[in-house]
């Protein structure tokens, strides 16, 4: 059974930045292109950006919002990918989860709240 | 970049209604359109992949047809469970795999 948990979600000033997280089990993830995704309070789905399977480069790509100050990547030892977000603005507040590009398997979120 | 608009941005209807909710890409996406149902506080739920396969376990009241640009997503007879909210997604190789803006969908 796949299991995606995401974790690293919390309260950060404007300005500055957060790391999250997100665990697979029953997933490699090297193997798989995986898509990090956020809602912010009490509005639709943004996609965020992606990361392409090991075997297809290892590519990212993000979305014109975080281009340049987000950063997605993984652990293959550990089976872990992560997004380092840099430069955080109020905008930002959000859930975001983890999932994999083909929409099946999704994490269930961790929030982060930018705010002074 | 691929646009995605979908619509209505709201819909309420009957027990035992058909519903339909289209979503339009700016661009030809072949088929690579999913359909999502996302409940308050929970993550989405896929329901129809490939724009037209419904996922395992997805009841067939719900489908999907479509490709191209213009797709379409149906509940054959609306359930009280069936309240949510609905988004498109295309995940074409192209980013962004942008997401409609999403369909509440609320019971008369």
């Amino acid at each position: 059974e796949v299991q995606l948990v995401e974790s690293g979600g919390g309260l950060v000033t404007p300005g500055g930045s957060r790391k999250v997280s997100c665990a697979a089990s029953g997933l490699t993830l090297s193997k798989a292109w995986m898509s990090w995704v956020r809602q912010a309070p009490g509005k639709g789905l943004e996609w965020v950006g992606r990361i392409k399977s090991k075997v297809d480069g290892g590519t990212t790509d993000y979305a014109a919002p975080v281009k340049g100050r987000f950063t997605i990547s993984r652990d293959d030892s550990k089976n872990i990918l992560y997004l380092q977000m840099n430069s955080l603005k109020m905008e930002d507040t959000a859930v975001y989860y983890c999932a994999t590009r083909g929409g099946d398997y999704w994490g269930q979120g961790t929030l982060v709240t930018v705010s002074s | 970049d691929i646009q995605m608009t979908q619509s209505p941005s709201s819909l309420s209807a009957s027990v035992g209604d058909r519903v339909t909710i289209t979503c339009q890409a700016s661009q030809d996406i072949s088929n690579y359109l999913n359909w999502y149902q996302q409940k308050p506080g929970k993550a989405p739920k896929l329901l129809i992949y490939d724009a037209s396969n419904l996922e395992t376990g997805v009841p067939s009241r719900f489908s999907g047809s479509g490709s191209g640009t213009d797709f379409t997503f149906t509940i054959s007879s609306l359930q009280p469970e069936d309240i949510a909210t609905y988004y498109c997604q295309q995940y074409d190789t192209l980013p962004p795999n942008s997401f409609g803006q999403g369909t509440k969908l609320e019971i008369k």
